[in-house]
């Protein structure tokens, strides 16, 4: 089975740009979640999916954020235009229906804003 | 102060020493998770407790509901399970609120 798998890996932007970043779950796997850190902090959570709806998005830090889960399969989440202090780790998740679920995470992206 | 506190922040150790690393949290949880992050790796979930004890491998998990306190324990420590170790929790809504990590370091 194949586990979650996000791109890019890493990227490197310019103030101003934007970039989305991809997450595709594991098949069957009802829960998407994003995560990010920022340098020197905890993990935030940032929104939750339930198939292709939104359940949670009181994460996301602001509207230059969008997230979306096409067709409940995988999802982007796009900055634009994205910020220096938009850098950091953004970690996927995607587990089976219900709350209590084993969660299974992504190798993270790790975004650089220059 | 954050909601889940973990210590301690960084731990170095021999191979073969008992490990524990300590999880506090202030919310109402319906459960809590350890996590396992690489250096320059993912995150791996190991355990997900809503009460007692859970073991796998040289891993051991415990949580106290009451004392609102977990500890995740490796035995016989190996420099593979050098790693940073996330506590994570799960309120009433879908969130996990994470802790700031532990750094350990097995020394050979």
């Amino acid at each position: 089975e194949a586990g979650v798998t996000q791109f890019p890996s890493h990227s490197v932007i310019e103030k101003g740009q934007t970039v989305t970043l991809r997450c595709d779950p594991i098949s069957g796997h009802d829960n998407l979640y994003w995560y990010r850190r920022v340098m020197g902090k905890e993990i935030k959570f940032l929104l939750h999916f339930v198939k292709e709806s939104k359940q949670d998005e009181s994460g996301m830090p602001n509207n230059r954020f969008l997230a979306e889960r096409t067709g409940g399969t995988y999802s982007t989440l796009k900055v634009q235009p994205a910020e220096l202090e938009d850098s950091g780790v953004y970690f996927c998740a995607s587990s089976r229906a219900g709350m209590n679920t084993e969660a299974f995470f992504g190798q993270g992206t790790r975004l650089t804003v220059v | 102060k954050n909601e889940v506190e973990q210590s301690p922040q960084n731990l170095t150790a021999q191979e073969g020493e008992f490990i524990t690393i300590n999880c506090s949290y202030s919310v109402g949880i319906s459960a809590l998770h350890w996590l396992q992050q690489h250096p320059g790796g993912g995150i791996v979930s190991l355990f997900m407790l809503s009460s007692g004890k859970k073991k796998h491998g040289r891993l051991i998990a415990t949580i106290n509901i009451q004392e609102k306190h977990s500890s995740l324990h490796i035995t016989a420590s190996h420099p593979r399970d050098s790693a940073v170790y996330i506590c994570a929790v799960r309120g009433s809504n879908y969130q996990l609120i994470w802790g700031a990590g532990t750094k350990l370091i097995i020394k050979p």
